[in-house]
């Protein structure tokens, strides 16, 4: 089967500028989630989808920071305007139904800000 | 809120030599742990995981073990090799389609040969 899949993979912007990053999940799978990974540390749970409805946002910087999962399959997370704090790999991740299901991650992309 | 703290931070072991890795979490109501393995400049992926209805699961040289009482759970690594070397992380999560889950920051094992 194929995997969770990113893009892109790599991406270098200014501070202030806007960076979107696109995610395609495991066909058939419920939930997706959004993880900011800083080096170093564990990922940082950023929103969880169930289908197109939010599950858990709380730890996303909602100033800056938007997803949307329309039709509940592809999704896209948005930053606007970064900041240098920002710099990270964004990984999603899907599982077939809940959290209690194996989360599969994508290759995530990997964002400088300078 | 609701947090998983993980340790140590860092673990090196000789080869063939056993590895633990330990977490903690504050929900009681969390009732599923996986385990992920991320190996350098890789995505994570699930090792083992246990759910609350037992305390033990083994798979080959990998072990989990949970206390719901004391809420803690571990991870055991026997006959470590190279390619055991890796970060591990361990999770929390409450098993309900309105649960999120919680990383603990993550063990960088090390297997000196």
């Amino acid at each position: 089967e194929a995997g969770v899949a990113q893009s892109p993979r790599y991406k270098i912007i200014e501070k202030r500028q806007s960076v979107a990053f696109w995610c395609n999940p495991i066909s058939g799978h419920a939930t997706l989630y959004w993880y900011q990974q800083i080096l170093g540390q564990g990922p940082k749970l950023l929103i969880q989808f169930q289908n197109n409805g939010v599950v858990d946002d709380s730890q996303l910087p909602k100033d800056r920071f938007s997803a949307e999962r329309l039709k509940g399959v592809d999704s896209t997370l948005k930053i606007q305007p970064a900041k240098l704090e920002d710099s990270a790999v964004y990984l999603c991740a899907s599982s077939f139904a809940d959290s209690t299901d194996t989360q599969y991650f994508g290759p995530g992309t990997r964002l400088t800000v300078l | 809120g609701e947090n998983v703290e993980q340790h140590p931070s860092t673990l090196s072991v000789q080869e063939g030599d056993s590895a633990v890795i330990k977490c903690t979490y504050s929900d009681s109501a969390s009732n599923y742990f996986p385990w992920y393995k991320q190996e350098l400049g890789k995505r994570p992926q699930l090792i083992i995981d246990i759910r609350s209805n037992v305390g033990e699961k083994k798979d080959q040289r990998i072990a989990v073990t949970l206390n719901k009482t004391a809420k803690h759970f571990s991870l055991h690594i026997t006959e470590t090799q190279p390619e055991d070397s890796a970060v591990y992380f361990c999770a929390a999560s409450k098993g309900s389609s309105a649960s999120k889950i919680i990383f603990g920051s993550g063990t960088r094992l090390s297997i000196r040969p």
